[in-house]
C-alpha cells in the first residue's frame, strides 16, 4: 500500500531536548516536504527536498532541520525544541513538484513543556 | 497567501450531493485548483485537481467556471465518513512551491 509514514504519532518532550520525527515513503517520490498545523493558521510549510542530498528552507524553518540521505526517508530534527514549536506536523510526499498530487502522513502531535 | 475563498461551513444530508464551492477570482493562467480534505486532524487527503477543464474521479467531481474565477467539488452521494474539512487550494508549480491550505469549509453529512 502506497503511504507516507510518520513517527511518532504523538510525543511529549521538555524544552532543550533533541528530537527526531521520522518520515518514510514507499512510492519512490523525489519530493518530500515537511508542514506544521496550527490553529487558525493552516498548514505551513517548514522544508522541503527536491531529491536526495537537496534541502531547502520553507516558510518557518527556524528551530528546525532536516537531511535527505535517502530517498524514502525525510526525518525532521528539533535541536532545542521549545514550547512555541507544540504543533501538529505532517510530512509530505509527491512524484514531483509540478502539478501532481502530495501524500500526507497520518501527523505528530508533538508538545513541547 | 490564500487566493481562494470559501464559506466556514456547510451540511448536507447522506444520500444527497454535497457541493462546495470556491471562489479564486485573482487566479492566473497557470495556477491550477486542488481540492485536499482533512479528517479530524489527520493527513491531509487529495482529492481532485484542474486546470480549466471540468475533472471527475472515484472520489469527486470538479467543476470549473468557464472564466475560471470560481469552482466546485461535487460529492456525488455524500456518506458520514465524508464529513470533514474541505480546502481549496490554487497552486503554481514552481520550486518548492507548497499548498497553501487556509481555514477551508467543514462539513457535516447529517444522517
Amino acid at each position: 500500500e502506497a503511504q507516507v509514514t510518520q513517527n511518532p504519532r504523538y510525543l511529549i518532550t521538555v524544552t532543550g531536548k533533541k528530537l527526531t520525527v521520522t518520515c518514510s515513503q514507499n512510492m519512490n517520490h523525489e519530493y518530500m516536504s515537511w508542514y506544521r498545523q496550527d490553529p487558525g493558521l493552516g498548514l505551513r510549510q517548514i522544508y522541503y527536498s527536491m531529491n536526495v542530498e537537496v534541502t531547502d528552507k520553507g516558510d518557518v524553518p527556524e528551530g528546525y532541520k532536516v537531511s535527505r540521505k535517502e530517498k524514502r526517508n525525510f526525518p525532521l530534527i528539533l535541536e532545542s525544541p521549545s514550547p512555541n514549536q507544540t504543533s501538529l506536523y505532517f510530512c509530505a510526499s509527491s512524484f514531483g513538484w509540478k502539478n501532481t498530487e502530495a501524500f500526507f502522513g497520518q501527523g505528530t502531535r508533538l508538545t513541547v513543556v | 497567501d490564500a487566493k481562494t475563498t470559501q464559506p466556514p461551513s456547510m451540511d448536507c444530508a447522506e444520500g444527497r450531493a454535497a457541493n462546495l464551492p470556491c471562489n479564486h477570482s485573482t487566479i492566473s493562467g497557470n495556477e491550477y485548483v486542488y481540492w485536499y480534505r482533512q479528517i479530524h486532524s489527520q493527513g491531509p487527503q487529495y482529492i481532485i485537481h484542474g486546470l480549466k477543464n471540468n475533472e471527475t474521479n472515484e472520489m469527486a467531481s470538479l467543476i470549473i467556471t468557464e472564466d475560471r474565477k470560481s469552482s466546485t467539488l461535487i460529492l456525488p452521494h455524500a456518506t458520514l465518513r465524508d464529513t470533514a474539512v474541505y480546502y481549496c487550494i490554487v497552486r503554481v508549480a514552481v520550486t518548492g512551491n507548497q499548498f497553501y491550505f487556509g481555514t477551508g469549509t467543514s462539513l457535516t453529512v447529517i444522517p
